[in-house]
């Protein structure tokens, strides 16, 4: 069974920079994984942040960036605000079975 | 603009299924676009369901729904449906059904509102 491992929880100061992960049991985490990002703020259905790694919509704000960073997907947060606080989650794709699988999610708490 | 619109909050008795419908607005429904539907009981993380590609109607379904789960689309109502069968108190949860962009890079763009299906005696 494919996994998808994500910290379960980090914490931050306003202003600061904080990275999140995204990890296959299958092994390092390449660009065809096509790495999605959400953001999910309690009682909304998630928003999407980036898409094919890298790639920001519309409406992500500039401080939010995708990338590949040992092996794994990542999400860096740059000058973080306090509407920031959310749960993250990463979705990454396989191309046989299941193919997609999402990550247990991180906890963002912005303090 | 794109927006997805689910149907209404449902209860259930164990064993019965539920239908959920998605309508989709503001895009060419047939044209590379794929639709997914996701699962989350409360306070868990997301599952992926499965996915439906609104033009040719191919699906697939992940392995641990597979049997349970049945995604359908009406081009020319542009909705895709969810039925999920054979419901116990795990599937209380809420059912999202999201976009995706399949050319060129597999976006998942829009969100529905989400559906909350609730399975109690």
């Amino acid at each position: 069974q494919t996994v998808v491992t994500q910290e379960p929880s980090l914490t931050v100061s306003p202003g600061g920079t904080v990275t999140l992960t995204c990890a296959s049991s299958t092994g390092a985490v390449t660009s065809g994984y096509y790495p999605n990002w959400f953001q999910q703020k309690a009682g909304q259905p998630p928003r999407a942040l980036i898409y094919d790694t890298t790639n920001k919509h519309s409406w992500t704000p500039a401080r939010f960036s995708g990338s590949l960073i040992g092996g794994k997907a990542a999400l860096t947060l740059s000058g973080v605000q306090p509407e920031d606080e959310a749960e993250y989650y990463c979705l990454l794709y396989y191309a046989g079975a299941p193919p997609w699988v999402f990550g247990g999610g991180t906890k963002l708490t912005v303090l | 603009q794109v927006q997805l619109v689910q149907s209404g909050a449902e209860v259930k008795k164990p064993g019965a299924s539920v239908k959920v419908s998605c309508k989709a607005s503001g895009y060419t429904f047939t044209n590379n676009y794929g639709m997914h539907w996701v699962r989350q009981a409360p306070g868990q993380r997301l599952e992926w369901m499965g996915w439906i590609n609104t033009g040719s109607g191919k699906t697939k379904y992940s392995q641990k729904f597979q049997g349970r789960v049945t995604i359908t689309r009406d081009t020319s109502a542009n909705t895709a449906y969810m039925e999920l069968s054979s419901l116990t108190s795990e599937d209380t949860a809420v059912f999202y059904c999201v976009r995706e962009i399949e050319v060129p890079s597999k976006d998942f763009d829009n969100w529905g509102q989400g559906t909350l299906v609730t399975v109690s005696s």
